[in-house]
């Protein structure tokens, strides 16, 4: 099973400025990468998959990038609705697919 | 725009089985070829994907669960369900049925489910 590790466990930003995430797998998963974005009491919410390819009606100022086992969500010109808990999730290699703890980003 | 949402007993007790259905927004279930997920949130473990179920009725399990697991799908009703046998502690989470099959985007709101005597 693919574990995946993100960090910083709590990112505290700045409302303006731009966060970035960080997630590593314990093997490749070349780009089959997804994030989501989880606020209190809601499921979490398909931002990125594809390691890089924004979802639906997911705003400009979320920026996934990387392959392998390295990779960024980045997103610039933070607003009030973006501090939530992101998730990466790996579905390279499955069953199962596997996700990581967790990042939570909070107003500095 | 699909909706999904969870429902079933929040209180189960240990070695009783979970059983938790998800009524999907009409005729989305078999709009495609599509697959139905359930992932589940345990405060301590963070999510866990528990398997799917295809909307012609194949199904994958995780590993870890396939011995307890078993999924369905009823077309007719638009829904699509879950039973988990033997419960324990450890099946205590938040329950999401969710459409996808290797990323998830569309989510119902979730199902607290607690297994205690």
């Amino acid at each position: 099973e693919i574990v995946m590790t993100q960090s910083p466990a709590t990112l505290s930003v700045s409302p303006g400025e731009r966060a970035t995430l960080s997630c590593r797998a314990s093997q490749s998963v070349a780009t089959n990468l997804a994030w989501y974005q989880q606020k209190p009491g809601q499921a979490p919410r398909l931002l990125i998959y594809g390691a890089s390819t924004r979802d639906t009606g997911i705003p400009a100022r979320f920026v996934g990038s990387g392959s392998g086992t390295q990779f960024t969500l980045t997103i610039s010109g933070l607003q009030s609705e973006d501090f939530a808990v992101y998730y990466c999730q790996q579905y390279n290699n499955w069953p199962p697919v596997t996700f990581g703890r967790g990042t939570r980003l909070e107003i500095k | 725009q699909v909706q999904l949402k969870e429902s079933g007993p929040g209180l189960v007790k240990p070695s009783q089985t979970l059983s938790l259905t998800c009524s999907v927004s009409s005729g989305a279930i078999n709009s495609g070829s599509y697959y139905w997920t359930w992932i589940r949130q345990h405060p301590e473990k963070g999510l866990e994907w528990i398997g799917y179920v295809h909307s012609s009725g194949g199904t994958f399990y995780n590993p870890s669960l396939q011995s307890r697991l078993t999924m369905s799908l009823d077309a007719s009703k638009d829904q699509f369900s879950l039973k988990l046998t033997s419960a324990t502690a450890a099946d205590t989470a938040i329950y999401y049925c969710v459409r996808g099959m290797l990323n998830f985007d569309y989510w119902g709101p979730g199902t607290q489910v607690t297994v205690s005597p």
